[in-house]
């Protein structure tokens, strides 16, 4: 049983397009997270949903749009994309109190 | 300077060595540290978490924090051609916008047969 798990795993798409990346957690986490990976294995963080309330929102372009329709899912929606918009997504989850966080396998984004 | 830093390496040993990995600080208000493993084209998965100040083991591995020098410490006993990945150390505090878990950049392992 997959605990986060996050869909497409992999995804290349011409520049300019709009695409979507799906995660969803069994784990009964009330909060979720999407991060970015670069090709220097830096990990940043995007984006923290708490209970459906997003709770951090770093600097990211606003062509990043997250969306969690409920606890157990949170969905990143990136329009106009561009080659910098390549990296690995991960998404994650944990309970707020609890500082261990679950990733997901990652969705390797490559914008050509 | 960052949050957190960490030496990207590459760190290459062989089989049996005795591993060191390491992440200074800043953030005095850090609290919960954690070390992460990250196999190539995996998400990092937890290995170790110490809350506050002191050491933990965990079969080979120990982790420790020491809050005064803001420096911690994953070390890797008897090492294994498994244990090649890339280690992050992570970090957080218990309220507000220290809440939010700092990452080092990861140190990649590489432990030869």
């Amino acid at each position: 049983d997959t605990a986060v798990s996050q869909t497409p795993k992999y995804l290349v798409t011409q520049m300019g397009n709009d695409k979507s990346i799906k995660c969803e957690q069994n784990l009964g986490h009330d909060t979720m997270y999407w991060y970015k990976q670069d090709s220097k294995k830096f990990l940043k963080i995007m984006f923290s949903y708490n209970n459906k309330e997003l709770i951090i929102n770093e600097t990211v372009p606003n062509r990043f749009s997250p969306k969690s329709p409920d606890k157990a899912h949170l969905n990143l929606h990136i329009n106009s994309l561009e080659l910098g918009d390549s990296a690995v997504y991960f998404c994650a989850s944990s309970q707020v109190q609890s500082a261990e966080a679950f990733f997901g396998q990652g969705t390797r984004l490559t914008v050509v | 300077q960052k949050e957190v830093e960490q030496d990207p390496g590459p760190l290459s040993v062989p089989e049996g060595a005795i591993v060191s990995l390491n992440c200074t600080y800043s953030n005095s208000a850090f609290q919960y540290f954690m070390w992460y493993r990250q196999y190539s084209r995996k998400g990092p998965e937890l290995l170790m978490y110490t809350y506050s100040s002191g050491n933990k083991e965990d079969g080979r591995f120990t982790a420790q924090v020491d809050k005064s020098s803001k420096y911690i410490s994953l070390f890797i006993r008897d090492s294994q051609p498994s244990d090649s990945a890339t280690y992050l150390c992570a970090m957080r505090g218990r309220a507000g916008n220290n809440r939010k878990l700092i990452w080092g950049l990861g140190t990649s392992l590489a432990v030869n047969p």
